[in-house]
């Protein structure tokens, strides 16, 4: 079984500082790992996702992800925060099934 | 790609009143996912197809949920009755592979009063 702990439910940036977004996993297989944003009444889109191969995974709008089997963590990172980036994280992990444990959110917020 | 798309976007009904709720998958994809989210619980899986057969329905909370998909491009969620509790927002979403990253819908707001 897989799960997933996402750690911090409320981060607050200011406007260009780094954003760091932690995210551990708990897998019995090798696993698959996502983040995903949820804009307000929108639904959830992919941001990047790991697999195998390169553990650093670059995603869209300037975030990225490091795989780090040692200390089962797959942490969000964006090195400038825009005020775009104000919305809801979810990191999922799967054993490569179709079942995808979603953590319990965290919402940025960015400060102008 | 017009993505996955869901309707009604907004529902508000009385207790006890049947609720529908559709989704169009993105063409070419033969998973489709029901979720829902709310405050407390999160993101939950409701039910997966494959190939247009359910395969995995341990999520659905009770006998009063119902899911469908009577083709590869349209499914249906169904609650009958529907009770307060219900009141979440419900998410329909798709993929091409079992392990492929899910296309999610707007989602559908759904008030039972």
């Amino acid at each position: 079984a897989q799960s997933v702990t996402q750690l911090g439910s409320h981060v607050s940036v200011s406007e260009g500082a780094l954003v760091l977004l932690r995210c551990n996993y708990s897998s019995s297989v090798p696993p698959y790992l996502f983040w995903y944003v949820q804009y307000p009444n929108q639904g959830l889109q992919l941001l990047l996702k790991y697999t195998t191969g390169a553990t650093l995974v670059k995603g869209i709008n300037g975030f990225e992800a490091e795989f780090k089997k040692s200390e089962t963590s797959f942490h969000l990172t964006k090195p400038s925060a825009h005020m775009s980036d104000a919305a809801e994280y979810f990191c999922a992990v799967s054993g490569g099934d179709y079942k995808l444990s979603f953590g319990a959110g965290t919402t940025v917020t960015v400060r102008a | 790609d017009a993505g996955v798309i869901q309707s009604p976007r907004h529902e508000v009904t009385e207790m006890g009143q049947e609720v529908t709720l559709r989704c169009k998958p993105i063409s070419g994809h033969n998973s489709l996912f029901w979720y829902r989210q709310t405050m407390m619980r999160g993101l939950e899986l409701l039910i997966y197809f494959n190939n247009n057969v359910p395969i995995d329905d341990s999520g659905m909370p009770e006998d009063r949920f119902s899911a469908k998909m009577p083709n590869a491009s349209f499914s249906t969620l169904k609650i009958q009755p529907s009770e307060p509790r219900d009141s979440a927002v419900y998410f329909c979403a798709s993929s091409g592979q079992i392990s492929s990253p899910l296309h999610f819908g707007n989602g559908t707001r759904l008030t039972v009063t």
